[in-house]
């Protein structure tokens, strides 16, 4: 399975445009990219998935450049709200089964 | 929207006592997992259903903890005996389709917080 880096922690201001780095090198050829967004004491909250060039939804955009090695999760005009963790997790078919292994994410701190 | 059920929120027990966190997964979702996390850390897979069979538990004590989903819908995790180090957040996920597979999305439940005294 692919392991993951992604930096500890990022500090942002409220209305700016937020791009979280992930670096996923042995990504295997199934592999979706994957992120994820955890508030204090609740579960993770899936946020986007993507497998190669752009990916967009309401609430981020996933950048994969053709290489697939690495992503970039967007979150435009951040607020207060968005502070949380974000876990960038690769994951595919393990045994036959689905298989996403977490690391310990970037905490992301939006200040007024 | 449909959710992942997870009872209790919080539970309070004595090392050396049984504990047992209760999960319901979304409605028609064949794979549930149960997951561990330590504050200030990612989610920890501990075991993987598939119906009611497990299909991962390679991170599982089995030496205390145990699973099970006996009719392929609800799961039970339980630890016994209970040890200080196993203060977390227990976390429950629900996935389609059948059989897994590439590009499954996760949906969690809200997490029963454990502390052990």
């Amino acid at each position: 399975l692919a392991k993951t880096t992604q930096p500890i922690s990022m500090d942002s201001y409220e209305g700016q445009e937020v791009n979280i780095t992930c670096s996923h090198n042995n990504i295997a050829t199934n592999d979706y990219i994957t992120w994820y967004q955890q508030f204090p004491s609740q579960g993770p909250r899936f946020i986007i998935q993507g497998y190669k060039t752009k990916v967009t939804n309401e609430v981020a955009s996933l950048f994969i450049p053709a290489d697939r090695k690495s992503s970039t999760l967007s979150l435009p005009r951040v607020s207060l709200s968005d502070t949380a963790v974000y876990y960038c997790l690769v994951g595919g078919l393990s045994g036959g089964y689905n298989k996403l292994i977490f690391g310990a994410g970037t905490r992301l701190a939006v200040h007024p | 929207e449909a959710e992942v059920a997870q009872s209790p929120r919080y539970k309070i027990t004595e090392k050396s006592q049984a504990v047992a966190f209760w999960c319901d997964p979304i409605s028609g979702h064949a794979t549930l997992y149960w997951y561990r996390q330590i504050l200030g850390q990612g989610p920890e897979l501990l075991v993987q259903f598939q119906d009611e069979s497990v299909v991962d538990d390679s991170q599982l004590p089995k030496d205390r903890f145990s699973a099970e989903r006996l009719k392929g819908v609800d799961s039970t995790l339980k630890i016994q005996p209970a040890e200080l180090g196993d203060s977390a957040m227990y976390l429950c996920a629900s996935s389609f389709p059948l059989g897994g597979g590439v590009g499954e999305t996760q949906y969690f439940g809200p997490g029963t917080r454990l502390l052990v005294l």
